[in-house]
């Protein structure tokens, strides 16, 4: 088993939809989760931390974390064309080099 | 500010071969990582260095090295290129838990990548 599982899609919706991206992991000593969005040939960006359980809010994009499902999501409300990427979900645990572990990535087209 | 620089963008090796990447960043970050992305499988680590004259293995070192000389620069070096190690690498750095901003966990900021091509 894959210590962080992400469908790596693609996923495609129209333009105005609400997206929702999955992770879960397996590893309880996670405490810190990230959304990283990568552009075709770029390098990934972070779009959202979370430490522990809760949500986040930035805008149109809103992070969730259940760790006692081991379960994380990323929502986009009002999806636009430009939001067209992959989104990576990662994490890690306290000490150790801030070392991240990734999911495979879910490949997002938005489509007019 | 630059952010995390990567250079060449391109290469193509033959097998055997031998190369450097370079990767140079100018936030003063301590800790800095190099990756392997290969299709449809993430980013695997594949060294990472807490400080100048610090590195550690991650999850991929094989046919690997590194070397951290200065807090600027974080090179990878490939001694005999194989076609397993066609991929794309990047490079990122970051400040170690609770820098700076005061958030444990710190973001990792990504160069632009280096793609490999090994026939």
């Amino acid at each position: 088993q894959k210590e962080v599982e992400q469908d790596p899609g693609p996923l495609s919706v129209p333009e105005g939809a609400i997206v929702s991206l999955n992770c879960t992991y397996s590893n309880s000593a996670f405490q810190y989760f990230m959304w990283y969005r990568q552009y075709s040939r770029k390098g990934p960006e972070l779009l959202m931390y979370t430490y522990s359980s809760g949500n986040k809010e930035d805008g149109r994009f809103t992070a969730q974390v259940d760790k006692s499902s081991k379960y994380i999501s990323l929502f986009i409300r009002d999806s636009q064309p430009s939001d067209s990427a992959t989104y990576l979900c990662a994490m890690s645990a306290p000490g150790g080099g801030n070392k991240l572990t990734f999911g495979t990535g879910t490949q997002l087209k938005v489509e007019l | 500010n630059a952010g995390v620089t990567q250079t060449p963008k391109f290469r193509i090796l033959k097998i055997g071969q031998s190369m450097t990447l370079q990767c140079a960043q100018d936030m003063n970050h301590n800790y800095m990582y190099w990756y392997r992305q290969d299709p449809g499988m993430g980013l695997k680590l594949i060294y990472y260095s807490v400080g100048a004259g610090i590195t550690d293995k991650g999850e991929v070192p094989n046919g690997y090295n590194v070397s951290r000389s200065t807090t600027e620069d974080f090179p990878l070096r490939l001694e005999l290129a194989a076609p397993s190690q066609t991929s794309v690498y990047f490079c990122a750095s970051s400040y170690p838990h609770g820098g700076t901003s005061g958030r444990a966990g710190e973001t990792q900021y990504f160069g632009p990548g280096t793609r490999l091509l090994v026939l």
